[in-house]
């Protein structure tokens, strides 16, 4: 069963505009959850994260919303640029432990 | 800094072969991980160290074997190489719990 869901396998928005990835959770034991980009044959790189004791974490263009009732996390990058092109992986940690599971990504293509 | 280096960086093999992926990072962190990308699956656990000297399974277990030989190197073993096996597998770091992970840049393996 997956327990963190991206139910969009592609995004695709022009520059300037404002970009939304969504990413879903069924485990109520996840405190920390976390945002990864990944271009292609490249790793992933950390992006953003957030605690479940906040419901925004902001950094520069990209901003994390945790809506906890919900079990919704949504990453927004405004405004949206070529370079963002990329696949999103949005990950959650339960309590102790600093095991990450991953959802299955959104590729995001940002168009001129 | 290096980081999270990993080698090969291509590998085929033929179904029944064994080799031992390598990973070294350089930043002084206790936790190591090993993961697997598959098309659709997002990034899946194999194994993981959160100490030198520890490792437990992740979600994708079978198959594999691992060793945290030091703080620095963390070992992914075939000992039996399966067509199922054909992935890109990622190394990682962290200093923990809460903190990020960094990545490695992968390694391409397909199993004939």
């Amino acid at each position: 069963d997956q327990q963190v869901k991206q139910n969009s396998p592609s995004l695709s928005v022009q520059e300037g505009r404002i970009s939304i990835l969504n990413c879903d959770y069924t485990n109520s034991m996840f405190d920390y959850f976390l945002w990864y980009k990944k271009y292609p044959a490249e790793g992933p790189t950390f992006l953003i994260s957030i605690s479940s004791i906040k419901d925004k974490n902001e950094d520069g263009r990209f901003t994390v919303f945790l809506n906890k009732s919900a079990k919704h996390l949504s990453l927004h990058i405004v405004p949206s640029q070529p370079g963002d092109s990329a696949v999103y992986f949005c990950a959650a940690s339960a309590l102790n432990t600093d095991k990450l599971i991953f959802g299955t990504g959104t590729r995001l293509q940002v168009f001129p | 800094n290096a980081g999270v280096t990993q080698t090969p960086k291509f590998q085929v093999l033929k179904t029944g072969q064994s080799m031992t992926l390598q990973c070294a990072q350089d930043m002084n962190h206790n936790s190591m991980y090993w993961y697997r990308q598959d098309p659709g699956m997002g990034l899946r656990l194999i194994y993981y160290s959160a100490s030198e000297g520890t490792t437990d399974k992740g979600e994708v277990p079978n198959g594999y074997n691992v060793s945290r030989l030091n703080k620095r190197e963390f070992s992914l073993r075939l000992e039996s190489a399966a067509p199922s096996q054909t992935s890109v597998y990622f190394c990682a770091s962290s200093e923990g719990r809460h903190n990020e992970q960094f990545f490695g840049p992968g390694t391409r393996l397909t199993v004939l």
